[in-house]
């Protein structure tokens, strides 16, 4: 199976602090991607990195990929009490498959 | 708002009834998704269509029941589910396949509880 991993399951941190989640998968990937969930909301993209590229920035927002070790991080600096929400990594596979293979998530809580 | 719109928003079913779920994209979308998010499980791919035309079934029950007859809208016609189908449905669009690797747009889902 492709399917993510994120780590840990759950966050706790207060405002103005860093937030790292990570993600592991088990197969080779065309691209990884992080995706953000209000409660009980539908998903929102929000980086995407491809197989050959190591860090993405955007804004608040640093993604890093090690495909030698299968895993991504999602780093957000400057925490803020909106970004609580629960994050999720979706992979997608080599080979030309259009699935989104999606992890369990980790669920952060920001408090202000 | 990410332009996919999903109504209802909740829906409470016994296990005899028929009920459908919408989903509209207003983004000339062409690819549309159907996922399943249950608690404590990772989204599940249900249903791809490509084109008003379905290119993936992801082993589905034949109790749910997907209807593409346009691009912008998807239904799913649910029929005597079962209370583990409890959860809440996500559609979601892209451009075309291709792009749905790079990202796919998500509407605010339906929370299905089925008694």
């Amino acid at each position: 199976s492709q399917q993510g991993e994120e780590d840990p399951q759950a966050l706790s941190i207060q405002e103005g602090e860093n937030a790292t989640m990570n993600c592991s998968y088990k197969t080779s990937i065309n691209n990884l991607q992080w995706y953000r969930q209000n409660s009980g909301r539908g998903l929102v993209h929000l980086i995407l990195i491809r197989s050959n590229e190591r860090e993405k920035h955007s804004g608040r927002l640093r993604v890093t990929l090690d495909t030698s070790k299968k895993s991504s991080s999602l780093l957000i600096t400057a925490s803020r009490a909106a970004d609580t929400a629960s994050y999720f990594c979706a992979t997608v596979g080599q080979g030309g498959s259009e699935k989104l293979v999606f992890g369990k998530g980790t669920k952060l809580t920001v408090n202000p | 708002e990410t332009g996919v719109t999903q109504t209802p928003r909740h829906l409470v079913m016994g296990m005899t009834n028929k009920k459908s779920l919408k989903c509209e994209q207003h983004l000339g979308h062409n690819a549309m998704y159907w996922y399943k998010q249950s608690a404590k499980k990772p989204l599940e791919l249900m249903f791809v269509y490509s084109l008003e035309e379905r290119v993936e079934n992801n082993s589905v029950p034949s109790r749910f029941s997907p209807e593409c007859p346009n691009s912008s809208h998807l239904f799913l016609h649910l029929h005597t589910l079962q209370p583990e189908d409890s959860a809440l449905y996500l559609c979601a669009s892209s451009q075309d396949l291709e792009a749905g690797r790079d990202t796919q747009y998500f509407g605010p889902g339906t929370r299905l509880t089925v008694l």
